[in-house]
Protein backbone atom coordinates (compact mmCIF):
# COMPACT_ATOMS: atom_id res chain seq x y z
CA UNK A 1 0.00 0.00 0.00
CA UNK A 2 1.19 3.56 -0.69
CA UNK A 3 1.55 6.08 1.95
CA UNK A 4 2.57 9.34 2.41
CA UNK A 5 4.36 11.70 5.58
CA UNK A 6 4.51 14.86 6.01
CA UNK A 7 6.54 15.34 9.23
CA UNK A 8 6.26 18.77 10.55
CA UNK A 9 2.40 19.78 11.01
CA UNK A 10 3.19 23.37 10.96
CA UNK A 11 6.56 25.54 9.42
CA UNK A 12 7.08 28.96 9.74
CA UNK A 13 9.41 31.26 7.97
CA UNK A 14 10.52 34.34 7.88
CA UNK A 15 9.61 36.62 4.61
CA UNK A 16 12.45 36.64 2.12
CA UNK A 17 14.04 33.42 3.72
CA UNK A 18 13.95 30.16 1.59
CA UNK A 19 11.20 27.77 3.20
CA UNK A 20 11.20 24.13 2.88
CA UNK A 21 8.35 21.55 3.36
CA UNK A 22 9.24 17.79 4.10
CA UNK A 23 7.42 15.22 2.21
CA UNK A 24 8.40 11.14 2.25
CA UNK A 25 6.37 8.63 0.67
CA UNK A 26 6.54 4.74 0.82
CA UNK A 27 5.07 3.03 -2.84
CA UNK A 28 6.10 -0.31 -4.33
CA UNK A 29 7.47 0.82 -7.88
CA UNK A 30 8.79 4.29 -9.33
CA UNK A 31 6.12 6.75 -7.87
CA UNK A 32 3.87 9.56 -9.28
CA UNK A 33 4.64 12.64 -7.03
CA UNK A 34 2.50 15.88 -6.20
CA UNK A 35 2.01 18.79 -4.31
CA UNK A 36 -1.08 21.05 -3.76
CA UNK A 37 -2.27 23.56 -1.58
CA UNK A 38 -5.10 24.56 0.20
CA UNK A 39 -5.96 28.20 1.16
CA UNK A 40 -8.72 28.62 3.84
CA UNK A 41 -12.29 28.45 2.02
CA UNK A 42 -10.57 27.02 -1.18
CA UNK A 43 -9.96 23.72 -2.68
CA UNK A 44 -6.74 21.53 -3.76
CA UNK A 45 -4.80 23.76 -6.03
CA UNK A 46 -1.95 22.05 -8.25
CA UNK A 47 1.52 22.82 -7.46
CA UNK A 48 3.60 20.41 -9.38
CA UNK A 49 4.14 17.04 -10.46
CA UNK A 50 6.93 14.51 -10.29
CA UNK A 51 6.74 11.90 -13.03
CA UNK A 52 10.14 11.07 -14.81
CA UNK A 53 12.98 12.34 -16.42
CA UNK A 54 15.26 15.76 -13.79
CA UNK A 55 15.13 14.90 -10.13
CA UNK A 56 14.28 18.49 -9.69
CA UNK A 57 10.85 19.66 -10.91
CA UNK A 58 9.71 23.51 -11.11
CA UNK A 59 6.32 24.45 -10.72
CA UNK A 60 3.42 27.44 -9.65
CA UNK A 61 4.65 30.42 -7.65
CA UNK A 62 8.11 29.96 -7.51
CA UNK A 63 8.08 26.33 -5.83
CA UNK A 64 9.98 23.19 -6.94
CA UNK A 65 10.60 20.13 -5.15
CA UNK A 66 13.56 17.68 -5.36
CA UNK A 67 13.02 13.80 -5.93
CA UNK A 68 15.41 11.76 -3.67
CA UNK A 69 14.35 8.13 -4.81
CA UNK A 70 17.59 6.84 -2.26
CA UNK A 71 15.39 9.12 0.52
CA UNK A 72 12.26 8.55 -0.56
CA UNK A 73 11.65 12.04 -0.35
CA UNK A 74 10.09 14.70 -2.30
CA UNK A 75 10.46 17.99 -0.21
CA UNK A 76 8.60 21.50 -1.48
CA UNK A 77 11.14 24.35 -1.60
CA UNK A 78 10.82 28.19 -2.57
CA UNK A 79 13.99 29.99 -2.77
CA UNK A 80 12.82 33.49 -1.29
CA UNK A 81 9.30 32.89 0.71
CA UNK A 82 6.29 35.46 0.68
CA UNK A 83 3.58 36.21 3.15
CA UNK A 84 1.14 35.00 0.82
CA UNK A 85 2.74 31.68 0.54
CA UNK A 86 0.72 31.14 3.44
CA UNK A 87 -1.60 28.12 3.04
CA UNK A 88 -2.06 24.15 4.05
CA UNK A 89 0.06 22.13 1.70
CA UNK A 90 -0.06 18.15 0.76
CA UNK A 91 1.61 15.94 -0.56
CA UNK A 92 0.87 13.01 -2.41
CA UNK A 93 1.54 9.69 -4.40
CA UNK A 94 0.25 7.24 -6.87
CA UNK A 95 1.82 4.46 -7.69
CA UNK A 96 1.16 4.56 -11.65
CA UNK A 97 1.64 0.33 -11.95
CA UNK A 98 -1.30 -0.42 -9.37
CA UNK A 99 -4.63 -0.71 -10.63
CA UNK A 100 -7.97 -0.71 -8.66
CA UNK A 101 -8.10 1.71 -5.66
CA UNK A 102 -4.53 2.41 -6.06
CA UNK A 103 -5.59 4.53 -8.92
CA UNK A 104 -6.59 7.61 -6.72
CA UNK A 105 -3.98 9.98 -4.64
CA UNK A 106 -2.67 8.77 -1.25
CA UNK A 107 -2.75 12.26 0.04
CA UNK A 108 -0.16 13.21 3.67
CA UNK A 109 -1.97 14.54 6.52
CA UNK A 110 -0.71 18.29 5.36
CA UNK A 111 1.28 20.82 6.78
CA UNK A 112 0.40 24.44 7.66
CA UNK A 113 3.03 26.84 6.27
CA UNK A 114 2.93 30.88 7.57
CA UNK A 115 5.09 32.94 6.49
CA UNK A 116 5.78 35.95 8.79
CA UNK A 117 6.50 39.25 7.70
CA UNK B 1 -17.47 26.29 -16.72
CA UNK B 2 -13.62 26.73 -16.73
CA UNK B 3 -12.67 24.57 -13.51
CA UNK B 4 -14.80 21.51 -11.10
CA UNK B 5 -17.55 23.25 -9.34
CA UNK B 6 -19.21 22.02 -6.28
CA UNK B 7 -22.80 22.50 -4.87
CA UNK B 8 -23.52 23.63 -2.00
CA UNK B 9 -20.56 25.26 -0.88
CA UNK B 10 -21.86 24.32 2.99
CA UNK B 11 -24.83 21.99 4.28
CA UNK B 12 -25.79 21.52 7.61
CA UNK B 13 -27.82 18.69 8.32
CA UNK B 14 -29.78 17.38 11.20
CA UNK B 15 -28.79 13.94 12.60
CA UNK B 16 -30.52 10.76 10.33
CA UNK B 17 -31.47 13.10 7.12
CA UNK B 18 -30.22 12.34 3.98
CA UNK B 19 -27.99 14.60 1.64
CA UNK B 20 -27.12 15.08 -1.77
CA UNK B 21 -23.79 16.86 -2.76
CA UNK B 22 -23.13 17.46 -6.73
CA UNK B 23 -20.11 18.09 -8.41
CA UNK B 24 -19.65 19.75 -12.08
CA UNK B 25 -16.22 18.65 -13.38
CA UNK B 26 -14.48 20.09 -16.23
CA UNK B 27 -15.91 19.54 -19.62
CA UNK B 28 -14.33 16.40 -21.41
CA UNK B 29 -12.66 14.88 -18.59
CA UNK B 30 -12.99 11.55 -18.25
CA UNK B 31 -12.00 10.83 -14.48
CA UNK B 32 -13.59 11.81 -11.88
CA UNK B 33 -12.84 11.48 -7.18
CA UNK B 34 -14.46 12.20 -4.48
CA UNK B 35 -12.65 12.37 -1.49
CA UNK B 36 -13.16 13.29 2.16
CA UNK B 37 -11.27 15.86 4.27
CA UNK B 38 -11.76 15.98 7.80
CA UNK B 39 -10.88 18.71 9.54
CA UNK B 40 -6.81 18.78 10.07
CA UNK B 41 -6.38 16.00 8.14
CA UNK B 42 -5.29 15.39 4.33
CA UNK B 43 -8.13 14.07 1.69
CA UNK B 44 -9.07 10.50 1.60
CA UNK B 45 -10.00 8.93 -1.71
CA UNK B 46 -13.94 7.82 -1.59
CA UNK B 47 -14.70 7.01 -5.04
CA UNK B 48 -13.85 7.05 -8.63
CA UNK B 49 -15.38 7.33 -12.20
CA UNK B 50 -14.13 6.74 -15.86
CA UNK B 51 -17.16 8.37 -17.72
CA UNK B 52 -20.53 6.71 -16.55
CA UNK B 53 -19.07 3.90 -14.95
CA UNK B 54 -17.54 3.40 -10.94
CA UNK B 55 -14.42 1.58 -11.14
CA UNK B 56 -14.02 1.67 -7.58
CA UNK B 57 -15.56 2.72 -4.26
CA UNK B 58 -13.49 0.94 -1.81
CA UNK B 59 -12.95 4.27 -0.11
CA UNK B 60 -16.44 4.68 0.70
CA UNK B 61 -16.71 3.98 4.69
CA UNK B 62 -20.38 3.01 4.74
CA UNK B 63 -23.51 1.53 2.92
CA UNK B 64 -24.86 4.87 3.52
CA UNK B 65 -22.76 6.72 1.04
CA UNK B 66 -23.67 6.38 -2.79
CA UNK B 67 -22.09 7.83 -5.68
CA UNK B 68 -23.72 8.26 -9.64
CA UNK B 69 -22.66 9.52 -12.76
CA UNK B 70 -25.05 8.57 -14.69
CA UNK B 71 -24.21 10.28 -17.77
CA UNK B 72 -20.75 10.51 -17.68
CA UNK B 73 -20.17 14.17 -16.65
CA UNK B 74 -22.00 15.28 -13.13
CA UNK B 75 -21.84 13.26 -10.26
CA UNK B 76 -23.64 13.34 -7.27
CA UNK B 77 -22.49 12.09 -3.73
CA UNK B 78 -25.68 10.84 -1.32
CA UNK B 79 -25.26 10.05 2.04
CA UNK B 80 -28.18 8.57 3.71
CA UNK B 81 -29.11 9.03 7.37
CA UNK B 82 -26.13 11.08 8.22
CA UNK B 83 -24.47 10.89 11.60
CA UNK B 84 -22.11 13.17 12.89
CA UNK B 85 -18.83 11.44 11.88
CA UNK B 86 -19.89 12.32 8.72
CA UNK B 87 -18.77 15.86 9.03
CA UNK B 88 -16.23 16.85 6.77
CA UNK B 89 -15.37 18.73 3.29
CA UNK B 90 -16.25 16.28 0.09
CA UNK B 91 -14.22 17.10 -1.92
CA UNK B 92 -14.11 16.13 -5.83
CA UNK B 93 -11.58 15.67 -8.69
CA UNK B 94 -11.67 15.72 -12.26
CA UNK B 95 -8.95 14.86 -14.64
CA UNK B 96 -9.30 14.16 -18.46
CA UNK B 97 -7.58 11.02 -18.88
CA UNK B 98 -9.05 7.69 -18.72
CA UNK B 99 -6.39 6.03 -17.32
CA UNK B 100 -7.63 7.23 -13.77
CA UNK B 101 -3.92 8.37 -13.24
CA UNK B 102 -4.79 11.95 -11.84
CA UNK B 103 -1.99 13.48 -13.35
CA UNK B 104 -2.63 17.05 -12.89
CA UNK B 105 -6.26 16.49 -11.31
CA UNK B 106 -8.28 19.46 -10.94
CA UNK B 107 -10.54 20.13 -7.70
CA UNK B 108 -13.14 22.15 -6.41
CA UNK B 109 -13.86 23.75 -3.45
CA UNK B 110 -15.56 21.43 -1.85
CA UNK B 111 -18.38 20.99 0.05
CA UNK B 112 -18.51 21.72 3.86
CA UNK B 113 -20.89 19.09 5.32
CA UNK B 114 -21.75 19.61 9.17
CA UNK B 115 -23.89 17.44 10.89
CA UNK B 116 -25.84 18.56 14.10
Amino acid sequence: AQSVAQPEDQVNVAEGNPLTVKCTYSVSGNPYLFWYVQYPNRGLQFLLKYITGDNLVKGSYGFEAEFNKSQTSFHLKKPSALVSDSALYFCAVRDPHSSGSARQLTFGSGTQLTVLP
Amino acid sequence: GAGVSQSPRYKVAKRGQDVALRCDPISGHVSLFWYQQALGQGPEFLTYFQNEAQLDKSGLPSDRFFAERPEGSVSTLKIQRTQQEDSAVYLCASSLGGSGGNLGAFFGQGTRLTVV
